[in-house]
């Protein structure tokens, strides 16, 4: 079956810090990934995404490389502000489960000023 | 233009009661999915409707999970004989079929079971 990992536990950082949130996946057939952001108080939104190996999604000044050799879609960004604070989960899809999202537990990210 | 749109935003109700929890997807938008998110299962998958195909119940939890979408817009989920564990957020999307599948979420349901 479709399964994402992404690393345990919060992450907190400071402002301007360089951020990265680890997602690696299984998959039965070829997957389209996905970074979903929820805001505090917010529902979720798609803040990324990528539908073939190599494919890099941006958005916001996040990025994530589609990796098939390592089936990982790591989230990164350069230089994070307060309002990043959120929580950010990694996801997948496949044509044959129906495009239905299989998503990551999901990290807590805090950044403090 | 609109967004998914979710009713009620809170529900409380006793425990062993039925509730109805209401979606209405994106217009133009054919496929449907329902997913409940809490603390000790994260985002589950329940039940997707494409168009008038089957609906996929694949992810429902238990045989008291039912959703039914009618004229291709509005879904109903409805949960009978609730359970303290069926306490949740009750997460409905919307995709167009066409394209790179993405899923357009609503505000959620958060439903708690006393």
């Amino acid at each position: 079956g479709n399964s994402v990992t992404q690393m345990e536990g919060p992450v907190t950082l400071s402002e301007e810090a360089f951020l990265t949130i680890n997602c690696t996946y299984t998959a039965t057939g070829y997957p389209s990934l996905f970074w979903y952001v929820q805001y505090p108080g917010e529902g979720l939104q798609l803040l990324l995404k990528a539908t073939k190996a190599d494919d890099k999604g941006s958005n916001k000044g996040f990025e994530a490389t589609y990796r098939k050799e390592t089936t990982s879609f790591h989230l990164e960004k350069g230089s994070v502000q307060v309002s990043d604070s959120a929580v950010y989960f990694c996801a997948l899809s496949t044509r044959e489960g129906n495009n239905r999202l299989a998503f990551g537990k999901g990290n807590q990210v805090v950044v403090i000023p | 233009g609109a967004g998914v749109s979710q009713s009620p935003s809170n529900k409380v109700t006793e425990k062993g009661k039925d509730v109805e929890l209401r979606c209405d997807p994106i217009s133009g938008h054919t496929a449907l999915y329902w997913y409940r998110q809490s603390l000790g299962q994260g985002l589950e998958f329940l039940i997707y409707f494409q168009g008038n195909s089957a609906p996929d119940k694949s992810g429902l939890p238990s045989d008291r999970f039912s959703a039914e979408r009618t004229g291709g817009s509005v879904s109903t989920l409805t949960i009978q004989r609730t359970q303290q564990e069926d306490s949740a957020v009750y997460l409905c999307a919307s995709s167009l079929l066409t394209g790179a599948y993405e899923q357009y979420f609503g505000p959620g349901t958060r439903l708690t079971v006393t």
